[in-house]
């Protein structure tokens, strides 16, 4: 199975600052002939279900404000928030979808407003 | 627009028994594969089951393998998952999420499982 792991656990960041999350995966989630990574992250909020931000690593998810931007290959992973706004206050997982339909999610990072 | 509502959670005692369903609606269901997620309350997210837009694939988390059984109605743009022998750790939130490739890219809001004596 692949483990996915997620830091910080949590962080809180200004009104406008950029907040930075991390994915590991215990595996690479890169498959080479297509160069693609079966990446995908999820932002939730309070009392709602999870919704799509990123697939593929780093492809946003139509909707998805521009300050949201993912990065990384392989085994590791960055979910960028660019410019913290209020509403963006929530959990966010990492998922690898590379053993699909076997997912694996991370165990979430809590995003607040310092 | 992508419509997906859970329904059929409740307060069920250990070892009892519940299906959940998932109406679908905005989309092409009979081309996405569906999958259950669930999360516990406070926890993080856990992947349950998986059907394939046919039904002909189906898989499940091995913590739910041969208590729970994921089916789905083609006709009915509907997703069903019967979960018997319940524990309490099964206490949850149960969500559909569909997918339209590999990556699950739309999920409904969710119907809430309880087991508890």
């Amino acid at each position: 199975d692949i483990v996915m792991t997620q830091s910080p656990d949590s962080l809180a960041v200004p009104l406008g600052e950029r907040a930075t999350i991390n994915c590991k995966s215990s595996q690479s989630v890169l498959y080479s002939p297509s160069k693609k990574n079966y990446l995908a992250w999820f932002q939730q909020k309070p009392g709602q279900p999870p919704r799509l931000l990123i697939y593929w690593a780093s492809t946003r998810e139509a909707g998805v404000p521009d300050r949201f931007s993912g990065s990384g290959s392989g085994t590791d992973f960055t979910l960028t928030i660019s410019s913290l706004q209020a509403e963006d206050v929530a959990v966010y997982y990492c998922q690898q979808y590379y053993t699909t339909p076997l997912f694996t999610f991370g165990p979430g990072t809590a995003v607040d407003i310092k | 627009e992508v419509h997906l509502v859970g329904s059929g959670g409740g307060l069920v005692q250990p070892g009892g028994s519940l299906r959940l369903s998932c109406a679908a609606s905005g989309f092409d269901f009979t081309n996405y594969n569906m999958n259950w997620v669930r999360q516990a309350p406070g926890k993080g997210l856990e992947w349950v089951s998986f059907i394939s837009s046919s039904g002909s694939v189906i898989y499940y988390a091995d913590s739910v393998k041969g208590r729970f059984t994921v089916s789905r109605d083609n006709a009915k743009n509907s997703l069903s998952l019967q979960m018997n022998g319940l524990r309490d750790d099964d206490t949850a939130m149960y969500y559909c999420a569909a997918g339209g490739g590999d990556y699950m890219d739309s999920w409904g809001q969710g119907t809430l499982v309880t087991v508890s004596s």
